[in-house]
């Protein structure tokens, strides 16, 4: 499984737009790549996921080049709430042994 | 609501001591996981069940067993807890298909 490798922690203040980059140089070809969320004392929670350009649903975007060795997790006008651990992924979404083997994440803190 | 259920919420536990920790799903998925995460840390992977019947290991096995006698129930056994076991530890589920893990709200086990 791909190795990801992302910032350990970021700094935002209320109303700006959040990009949290992580890099898997050594992707493969039939790995998705996917992003959690995680609050305190609580189970990550499924943000997006994609495969290549870019995907947009009502809580984030995901900005994946061409060559998808990294990808970029954009969270929009951010508030108090979206302070927490975000997870960068990937996996083979085929391989009947798929399993989300996570990092350490980057913690995310938006000020007032 | 369906979802994974976890039970405990927490225990203390004696070092030696026998634990099982349960977990229950209602969405039908093939796929089940349990996950230890320690404090400050990321997510590690325990072992895995592509499908009931079957079991796998993952990044973390030692001094842990599971089984998957069905679809809905992946129990996580500490047959002889040790301190270093004290942490709080997640169960998941997916289609399978990498399309999205669904976790429980954890267990937090503490080893004296």
């Amino acid at each position: 499984l791909a190795k990801t490798t992302q910032p350990i922690s970021m700094d935002s203040y209320e109303g700006q737009e959040v990009n949290i980059t992580c890099s898997h140089n050594n992707i493969a070809t039939n790995d998705y790549i996917t992003w959690y969320q995680q609050f305190p004392s609580q189970g990550p929670r499924f943000i997006i996921q994609g495969y290549k350009t870019k995907v947009t649903n009502e809580v984030a975007s995901l900005f994946i080049p061409a060559d998808r060795k990294s990808s970029t997790l954009s969270l929009p006008r951010v508030s108090l709430s979206d302070t927490a651990v975000y997870y960068c992924l990937v996996g083979d979404t085929v391989d009947s042994s798929y399993k989300l083997i996570f990092g350490s994440g980057t913690r995310l803190l938006v000020r007032p | 609501i369906a979802g994974i259920t976890q039970a405990p919420t927490s225990q203390i536990l004696a070092a030696g001591r026998r634990m099982t920790l349960r977990c229950t799903q209602d969405m039908r998925h093939n796929a089940m996981y349990w996950y230890r995460q320690d404090l400050g840390l990321g997510l590690r992977l325990i072992h895995y069940s592509n499908t009931a019947g079957t079991t796998g290991k993952g990044e973390v096995p030692d001094g842990y067993s599971v089984s998957r006698a069905n679809t809905d129930d992946f129990p996580l056994t500490l047959a002889s807890a040790v301190p270093s076991q004290t942490s709080v530890y997640f169960c998941a589920s997916s289609t399978g298909t990498g399309d999205g893990y669904t976790f429980g709200s954890g267990t937090r086990l503490t080893v004296v």
